[in-house]
C-alpha cells in the first residue's frame, strides 16, 4: 500500500517561531489533506491540497504532486498551535480511503 | 448540529456488551467513514459507505459490525470485544467524489475492560 511519512515526528518550538513540516508519499494522489488534532482528538481540517500552495492566517501549505511531497509551514507560532499534525492521502487510483502519516508532535513553548 | 457528530463521546464496556456507536452528518455528503485511532498506530480506516452501501471493509474483525441505514447516519454496533479495542473511534463523511475532502467528527474514545 502507499506509504506516508512525516518528518520530524516530533518538534518543540519558542513562542513566535516558524517552522516547516513534511509529508513524503509514494504514490499518485488525488486527495491530500493536513490535520490538526487537538488535546481532546478532535481532527480539525487545515488543508485539502492535491497539488499546489494554500494559505490561511499564519499557516500555508504546499503540496508538489509530481515529486510526492507536501510541506505545511507555521509562522509566528502560539502556544495553541501545539498538538499532533498529520498528513493523510487518497491514493490516485482509490476513490476514499485516506492513508494516514504517524504524525508530528508540535509543542510551542510561552 | 452542524458537521460531523458522534455520541456517546467516551464509553466504558465489558468484554460480554453489546454497545453502538452513533455518527450524524450535517452536510449533505453521501459518503461516511469509520476510522480507528490506537495508542502509538497511525489512524486505520475500517469500513466505508457510500450511498448507504458498503464499499469497503478493511479486514476488520466481525465483532464490529457497521449500519448506514441512510446518507446522514453510521453505526458501529460493538459485541465481545477485547480489550485491546480500546482506542479512539472516529467518523467521517465527504461529498463522495473521487478523492473528495473528508471532515471529521470530535470521537468516541472507547475503554474495553
Amino acid at each position: 500500500g502507499i506509504q506516508v511519512e512525516q518528518s520530524p515526528p516530533d518538534l518543540i518550538l519558542q513562542e513566535g517561531a516558524n517552522s516547516t513540516l513534511r509529508c513524503n508519499f509514494s504514490d499518485s494522489v488525488n486527495n491530500l489533506q493536513w490535520f490538526h488534532q487537538n488535546p481532546w482528538g478532535q481532527l480539525i481540517n487545515l488543508f485539502y491540497i492535491p497539488s499546489g500552495t494554500k494559505q490561511n492566517g499564519r499557516l500555508s501549505a504546499t503540496t508538489v504532486a509530481t515529486e510526492r511531497y507536501s510541506l505545511l509551514y507555521i509562522s509566528s507560532s502560539q502556544t495553541t498551535d501545539s498538538g499532533v499534525y498529520f498528513c493523510a492521502v487518497v491514493m490516485l487510483w482509490d476513490d476514499y480511503k485516506l492513508s494516514f502519516g504517524a504524525g508530528t508532535t508540535v509543542t510551542v513553548r510561552a | 448540529e452542524t458537521g460531523v457528530t458522534q455520541t456517546p463521546r467516551h464509553l466504558v464496556m465489558g468484554m460480554t456488551n453489546k454497545k453502538s456507536l452513533k455518527c450524524e452528518q450535517h452536510l449533505g455528503h453521501n459518503a461516511m467513514y469509520w476510522y480507528k485511532q490506537s495508542a502509538k498506530k497511525p489512524l486505520e480506516l475500517m469500513f466505508v459507505y457510500s450511498l448507504e452501501e458498503r464499499v469497503e471493509n478493511n479486514s476488520v474483525p466481525s465483532r464490529f459490525s457497521p449500519e448506514c441505514p441512510n446518507s446522514s447516519h453510521l453505526f458501529l454496533h460493538l459485541h465481545t470485544l477485547q480489550p485491546e479495542d480500546s482506542a479512539l473511534y472516529l467518523c467521517a463523511s465527504s461529498s463522495g467524489t473521487r478523492g473528495g475532502e473528508q471532515f471529521f467528527g470530535p470521537g468516541t474514545r472507547l475503554t474495553v475492560l
